[in-house]
Formats: C-alpha cells, sequence, structure tokens
C-alpha cells in the first residue's frame, strides 16, 4: 500500500531517568556512526560518534554503544533532561563521503 | 565559528515560481552537502560537492534541481519550476576532508512552502 509517512518510534520518559535510543544499522561493512538530535524547527545536530574499532564511547551525559555482531547502535542519556526532548538520528557510513540516516526515533521528556 | 548559514529560513511561493536556496558552509570545509527532510521521505541526500565539484547528483530529484558552487564559500540549490510536492525542509551541511573527517554540520535549514 501507499506509505502515509515515516512512523516514527516514540520513547516517553521521566526527567531523570535515563534513556536508551537504539538503532539498527544495515552495512555490516560500516566502519563509522554518529548519533544526531534534531529539535523542532532546527538542523540536525551532532552529538556523538563511534569508529568500529571500539564499542562504547562515552561524551558528556551520553554514551553510546557498538555491536556490531548484531549491527546495534544504541545511544545512552543519562538523567535525561526536558531538553533532551528531539528526534534522535543515527548514521552509518563505510569509507565514504556519505551519511546513510536512519529513519530516527523521537525522544519526549516528561516531569 | 558560525556555522553552517542558510537562506531564506523560509519560503513561500507558488507553483511555477523559481525558488533558490542558498548555503555557507563552515570555513575550511571541503564538502558540501545539501539534503531533503519530509515526513513522507524523511532525511534524504540530494547533491553532494567536494571543492565545489558536484560529485554525487544522484539523489536530485528532476532535472527542475539544479545546485551549483560557484566558491569555496557558497552554495545554492535552485528549483525551477517549483511544485507543491517540493514542500519540505532543505539542508546544508559540510565536512572538513581529509581521512576520517567524516561528521557533518548541518545548517538551520530552510523552510520551503509551494502552494
Amino acid at each position: 500500500g501507499e506509505s502515509v509517512g515515516l512512523h516514527l518510534p516514540t520513547l516517553s520518559v521521566q526527567e531523570g531517568d535515563n534513556s536508551i535510543i537504539n538503532c539498527a544499522y544495515s552495512n555490516s561493512a560500516s566502519d563509522y556512526f554518529i548519533w544526531y538530535k534534531q529539535e523542532s524547527g532546527k538542523g540536525p545536530q551532532f552529538i556523538i560518534d563511534i569508529r568500529s574499532n571500539m564499542d562504547k564511547r562515552q561524551g558528556q551525559r551520553v554514551t553510546v554503544l557498538l555491536n556490531k555482531t548484531v549491527k546495534h547502535l544504541s545511544l545512552q542519556i543519562a538523567a535525561t533532561q526536558p531538553g533532551d526532548s528531539a528526534v534522535y538520528f543515527c548514521a552509518e557510513n563505510k569509507n565514504t563521503d556519505k551519511l546513510i540516516f536512519g529513519t530516527g526515533t523521537r525522544l519526549q521528556v516528561f516531569p | 565559528d558560525a556555522g553552517v548559514i542558510q537562506s531564506p529560513r523560509h519560503e513561500v511561493t507558488e507553483m511555477g515560481q523559481e525558488v533558490t536556496l542558498r548555503c555557507k558552509p563552515i570555513s575550511g570545509h571541503d564538502y558540501l552537502f545539501w539534503y531533503r527532510q519530509t515526513m513522507m521521505r524523511g532525511l534524504e541526500l540530494l547533491i553532494y560537492f567536494n571543492n565545489n565539484v558536484p560529485i554525487d547528483d544522484s539523489g536530485m530529484p528532476e532535472d527542475r534541481f539544479s545546485a551549483k558552487m560557484p566558491n569555496a564559500s557558497f552554495s545554492t540549490l535552485k528549483i525551477q519550476p517549483s511544485e507543491p510536492r517540493d514542500s519540505a525542509v532543505y539542508f546544508c551541511a559540510s565536512k572538513a576532508g581529509g581521512l576520517r573527517s567524516e561528521t557533518q554540520y548541518f545548517g538551520p535549514g530552510t523552510r520551503l512552502l509551494v502552494l
């Protein structure tokens, strides 16, 4: 049937809780992965990246985990705040100039 | 650093009119990307440039779309004639060249509405 639009999975979390956003990537040969945050009315903003020779990388309140065996990427946000509410995209790269973006996950933070 | 700059931020036009979107990449970045974002199709790469040369335009929807990069600090995306289905948010992104420089930095986007 005809698509009526992308269905964005939504994650709802309480302020102060930890959030985990998941992403399945497509190409087992991809060697670079990146997470972007997009707030309403704004462009995607870089959060954190990781190379395939690593399985974990930490930033400020964020951690990215990479499981190459099952082609899975996750973004963990500690102590989620209202300002974290946004759509989060993962993207992959296989030694090219282009990024392949996922469809995104909407994170909603409620008080 | 000012980041990627796009103009206009909003554009409303009538079907059949020419639309020109503008982008100034981050100074020193060798790559410039044009994306389109819609609810139906998500974020799509339209075209990208390296050192002002178009490298891959396979994402450009049709001949009504054209993009240029006359110098390292300026690029345009033109739609002529525009159609209602072109309504979307258009993003420009840039990245540095060289090895291990995959991170793209996005501008704020141009929200286009074609009536």
